[in-house]
């Protein structure tokens, strides 16, 4: 069974500390994505990368960076973590050519910031 | 950006027919996909659609498409208590690489 796998369910960290949120998936997918979601807002896309070492900002990259260095992982940094951080951080790859077949997402990790 | 918007929440009872409404304002749009959350999982594609279609039917799933209005909606047929979860409506371009999510519908399914 095709799966992306994100490193933890469930985070706490401090303020201030940096976060390394890791997403892995083993479809040889070229696109891979990170979004943020809260009750309320949906879906926001915070960056994605269509290729090894290639990134994007989406909708919303302040207080993030990434990381593709090899083309099944794709990590998610929080520099300073803040606590308008808190929030369910979901990764997801899909196929260049989608023809339909959308994204596949990881289960999730829950990022408290306290 | 693009704009997907979704009702907040639907309630039915166990049996009855849901229907989840989205719209969605870029008429460039080349796919539209409905998927379904589950508490505490990743999202799961239910099924999609391609914007020269008008409708398409899988199971207990249906899914009408009104490009003119920009309206798409997901049907579910005998709602069961299995289907309470949030689902939401997403769309892509012709590249496939972005997608738009609306803030997703919350249906609960009382017994």
């Amino acid at each position: 069974d095709v799966k992306v796998t994100q490193s933890s369910r469930y985070l706490v960290k401090r303020t201030g500390e940096k976060v390394f949120l890791e997403c892995v998936q083993d479809m040889d997918h070229e696109n891979m994505f990170w979004y943020r979601q809260d009750p309320g807002l949906g879906l926001r896309l915070i960056y994605f990368s269509y290729d090894v070492k290639m990134k994007e900002k989406g909708d919303i990259p302040e207080g993030y960076s990434v990381s593709r260095e090899k083309k099944e992982r794709f990590s998610l940094i929080l520099e300073s973590a803040s606590t308008n951080q808190t929030s369910m951080y979901l990764c997801a790859s899909s196929l260049s050519s989608g023809q339909g077949y959308g994204y596949t997402f990881g289960s999730g990790t829950r990022l408290t910031v306290v | 950006g693009e704009d997907v918007e979704q009702s907040l929440f639907l309630s039915v009872r166990e049996g009855d027919s849901s229907v989840i409404n989205c719209t969605y304002t870029d008429s460039s749009s080349t796919y539209l996909y409905w998927y379904k959350q589950e508490p505490g999982a990743g999202l799961q594609l239910l099924t999609y659609i391609f914007s020269n279609m008008d409708m398409k039917q899988d199971q207990r799933l249906t899914v009408l498409l009104n490009k003119k209005d920009k309206h798409l909606s997901l049907r579910i047929a005998d709602t069961q208590t299995g289907d309470s979860a949030i689902y939401f409506c997403a769309e892509s371009k012709w590249n496939f690489n972005k997608f738009y999510f609306g803030s997703g519908t919350k249906l609960n399914v009382k017994p």
